[in-house]
């Protein structure tokens, strides 16, 4: 088992570029979800997923697009990137939303 | 990774002795409390869990205890070793109408000196 994987690992964009992050996970987990981590503010949740076709928004949502068109794949997509989503990202897997959850090695995105 | 570890609580032990990190959660309908470690430029990693209907749970040099009281959480380490440097952070679950939440808390950086 791979677990969680994310590409790419670092990423610069110039403001207003879109780009997505890609996530996969191949424990056949149903709950997907995409966290953003900055200094002194822990993991805050952007969307989720608890299936294949369903997504629902987390906390900080804005400037953030999702979709699960499969169980393995949960994309996080910025479609103007702005400094103020300069951060680290990581996308997690479960098999609830209550359990235990993986997390992949994470996307350092930095927006000039 | 590195830029994490900034302005975080720290816990300076030396190698050999019991290490115990706090948590305070903020949320008294929560049910379910989970503990992170997160290693500098790496993924937040399961340590160990606990349910609100009990006060205490081992594991592997591990021990996590809850007061529900005072809503407070501890990880303790036992015999901590240099590989257990890492950022610790709690997290709690709790049902917000049909809807599961998940908040992690800040973290705090365990500093095991040799």
């Amino acid at each position: 088992n791979a677990g969680v994987t994310q590409t790419p690992k670092f990423q610069v964009l110039k403001t207003g570029q879109s780009m997505t992050l890609q996530c996969a996970q191949d424990m056949n987990h149903e709950y997907m979800s995409w966290y953003r981590q900055d200094p002194g503010m822990g993991l805050r949740l952007i969307h989720y997923s608890v299936g294949a076709g369903i997504t629902d928004q987390g906390e900080v949502p804005n400037g953030y697009n999702v979709s699960r068109s499969t169980t393995e794949d949960f994309p996080l997509r910025l479609l103007s990137a702005a400094p103020s989503q300069t951060s680290v990202y990581f996308c997690a897997s479960s098999f609830g939303p209550g359990g235990e959850q993986f997390f992949g090695p994470g996307t350092r995105l930095t927006v000039l | 990774g590195e830029s994490v570890g900034l302005h975080l609580p720290t816990l300076s032990v030396q190698e050999g002795d019991n290490s115990i990190i706090n948590c305070a959660y903020s949320n008294s309908a929560s049910d379910y409390f989970i503990w992170y470690k997160q290693e500098s430029g790496k993924g937040p990693q399961f340590i160990i869990d606990i349910r609100s209907n009990m006060d205490k749970r081992q594991g592997q040099r591990v021990t996590v205890l809850l007061n529900k009281t005072v809503k407070h959480l501890s990880l303790q380490i036992a015999a901590t070793q240099p590989g257990d440097s890492a950022v610790y952070f709690c997290a709690e679950a709790y049902r917000d109408g049909a809807t599961n939440k998940l908040i992690f808390g800040t973290g705090t950086l365990l500093a095991v000196q040799p």
